[in-house]
């Protein structure tokens, strides 16, 4: 029972540097999500994607990217690494849609950028 | 615009005292309602969620918590805290395609 899985789970990064966040889920979900874990924060929407070939824009997308070329796989890209983008990053997943359906999360990946 | 309140940042009870967290949400529409925990340095897990009819649910673990459409909230309780339960709690309301969450409690439990 995997469910979601996210890698890697610690990473650091200097600034400017650049580095994917992966993600892969093997319940066959339409949706996926990346969320950002700030303390006091509570959980941000980064991105997230309806089906493959398809995303859309959260609450706080700036400085990520992503791309949905599969159902299983969402990965999540920084380009230019800067210290506010440390932070945990969590993805996630869902059925036909958050709406009347469970989300299911990865365990996080913690990411410093030095 | 969709939001999620939790108006306590942090709290402490004792082990075997009974504990409410609470949770408003401001949504027009019926809202879906979850609560989700997370303990240290791990994901996050659902304890219950509430899309429809009775308004009172249960979860895992022995928790509950009660829709009160007149009051706007989705506070979950549980009769008699157990050390493990220390942990941070999410609220959160779904709408279209995303989820929101509230901001989190956390909960110590104290011997």
């Amino acid at each position: 029972n995997a469910g979601v899985t996210q890698t890697p789970k610690f990473r650091i990064l200097k600034i400017g540097q650049s580095m994917t966040l992966q993600c892969t889920q093997d319940m066959n979900h339409n949706y996926m999500y990346w969320y950002r874990q700030d303390p006091g924060m509570g959980l941000k929407l980064i991105y997230y994607s309806v089906g493959a070939g398809i995303t859309d824009k959260g609450e706080v997308p700036n400085g990520y990217n992503v791309s949905r070329s599969t159902t299983e796989d969402f990965p999540l890209r920084l380009e230019l690494a800067a210290p506010s983008q440390t932070s945990v990053y969590f993805c996630a997943s869902s059925t036909t849609g958050a709406s009347g359906n469970t989300i299911y999360f990865g365990e996080g990946s913690w990411l410093t950028v030095v | 615009a969709q939001s999620v309140t939790q108006p306590d940042i942090h709290i402490t009870v004792s082990e075997g005292a009974s504990l409410e967290l609470r949770c408003n949400y401001s949504y027009g529409a019926t809202p879906y309602l979850f609560w989700y925990v997370q303990s240290p340095g791990q994901g996050l897990q659902l304890l219950l969620k509430y899309f429809s009819g009775d308004t009172l649910v249960q979860g895992i673990k022995g928790f509950e918590a009660e829709f009160k459409r007149s009051q706007s909230s989705f506070n979950l309780r549980k009769p008699s805290v157990h050390w493990s339960d220390a942990a941070e709690y999410f609220c959160a309301v779904v709408t279209g395609n995303q989820f929101y969450f509230g901001t989190g409690t956390s909960l110590t439990v104290i011997p």
